[in-house]
């Protein structure tokens, strides 16, 4: 079965500056799809990035971007020029594009930019 | 938007009483999912549909059951609400097997056993 590990459950970053989250995955598959949700206090999931595991560019969406590495089963996220908007809680998520197609997700980390 | 809804968003119900969850879709995907968030926990999927009837179980799906009889509904029954099932529940919407990759969520609801 996939697991899906985030090993910090708080993170703070100034405005304006960069911050990482962490997330390990554990599969024996070699095909799949890491995605990272924000939620932020609404409490609405909003998917932040997608990465395709046989892709190894690193996904990118404007402030966003990701360091995957497939043999270590990493996924990090980078947040550049973090914004007070950005306080969130963040979900890194697995999903198997066959059979019952489920989505795994983390603990997630909770991130606070600090004015 | 992904057309996703659940109702009721909050209910607060008593020990021992029967509760179902409602969520709703317009987008005619095929695969609909029931999570519950709780703190240090993150989501934990519950039931999940791949079809009309079709349903299997997830983590956490002891004292749950799930029903689909449309494409567009898919309903959570908590049979004997326990306080151990206060949490916060997501509906969730996937057109995987159709080249769309992404779960879209409903808004949640908050569900409170006294």
């Amino acid at each position: 079965a996939q697991t899906v590990t985030q090993s910090q459950p708080e993170m703070s970053v100034q405005e304006a500056e960069t911050v990482t989250l962490s997330c390990t995955y554990d599969t024996s598959e070699s095909n799949y799809y890491l995605f990272w949700y924000k939620q932020p206090p609404s409490r609405q999931m909003i998917l932040v990035i997608r990465q395709e595991a046989y892709k190894q560019q690193n996904a990118t969406e404007n402030r966003f971007s990701v360091n995957f590495q497939k043999a270590a089963k990493s996924f990090s996220l980078k947040i550049s020029d973090s914004q007070l908007g950005d306080t969130a809680m963040y979900f890194c998520a697995f999903m198997k594009p066959s059979g019952t197609y489920k989505y795994i997700f983390g603990t997630g980390t909770r991130l606070k930019v600090l004015a | 938007d992904a057309g996703i809804t659940q109702s009721p968003r909050h209910k607060v119900t008593e020990t021992g009483t029967p509760v179902t969850l409602r969520c709703h879709q317009t987008e005619n995907h095929r695969y609909m999912y029931w999570y519950r968030q709780d703190p240090g926990h993150g989501l934990r999927l519950i039931h999940y549909s791949y079809g009309v009837k079709d349903t299997d179980k997830g983590e956490v799906s002891d004292g749950y059951s799930v029903s689909r009889s449309k494409t567009e509904d898919f309903l959570l029954t908590l049979e004997s609400a326990t306080s151990s099932q206060t949490s916060v529940y997501f509906c969730a919407i996937s057109g995987a097997s159709g080249g769309e990759t992404e779960a879209f969520f409903g808004q949640g609801t908050r569900l409170t056993v006294v």
